[in-house]
């Protein structure tokens, strides 16, 4: 299994709405990301990962909350938030965070604030 | 950290054209140099990798090789097809940002039949 799967594809939720995106590898990879990408934009780093441990949060509002728990799962819980939040939210792993090797990344979750 | 600069696009090119797709990057110590692809309404896929200076990483026609003197890593195709319309991006991994890939700002391609 060489694929990164996300959980749902689309999701329209209102600014008092809590949901989660969900992110699942079988690839053995023990570091996992959330980035999230504006249309045009390349894709920016949010939260990662490191053997289920957080280790870089880039400053993301609190509306946002990661959480993973285990080592094949990653999950984005989204709470309070505004339509400038809407965007297409990717999940990616790899090889342990210090490695030099690619990202595989899943095919994201457009979501939609209204 | 890391930096990237890639081609500013969008990029028209009519098929069976040559492509280039210029990239520079800033980084001490050694990245491994990616190219990703973003096709319309998708996530991003890997398209090809080099991870030492000279490495030749090819991928669907597509070719970019590791220049450690110019630090550059430009992306080419000697005949583009419609279906290669899509956004690409360079990105470096493991130099300065410690682990952290660093995306450029992507470049549009568009090919027109």
């Amino acid at each position: 299994d060489t694929e990164v799967t996300q959980t749902p594809k689309h999701l329209v939720m209102g600014m008092t709405n809590k949901k989660s995106l969900k992110c699942e590898q079988h690839m053995g990879h023990r570091a996992m990301y959330w980035y999230k990408q504006k249309a045009k934009k390349p894709p920016e780093l949010m939260f990662v990962y490191s053997y289920e441990k957080l280790s870089i949060n880039e400053s993301v509002p609190s509306r946002f909350s990661p959480e993973c728990p285990n080592s094949s799962l990653l999950n984005l819980h989204l709470h309070a938030l505004q339509p400038e939040d809407s965007a297409l939210y990717l999940c990616a792993s790899s090889q342990p965070l210090q490695g030099r090797g690619g990202y595989t990344f899943g095919s994201g979750t457009r979501l939609t604030v209204v | 950290g890391d930096s990237v600069t890639q081609m500013e696009g969008p990029v028209t090119l009519s098929e069976e054209a040559f492509l280039t797709i210029n990239c520079t990057y800033t980084a001490t110590g050694y990245p491994s140099l990616f190219w990703y692809v973003q096709y319309p309404g998708e996530g991003l896929q890997l398209l090809l990798k080099a991870t030492k200076a000279d490495d030749k990483g090819s991928n669907k026609g597509f070719e970019a090789t590791y220049r450690k003197e110019t630090t550059s890593f430009h992306l080419e195709k000697g005949s583009v097809q419609v279906s290669d319309s899509a956004v690409y991006f360079c990105a470096p991994r493991g130099g300065t940002s410690y682990g952290k890939l660093t995306f450029g700002q992507g470049t549009i391609l568009t090919v027109h039949p």
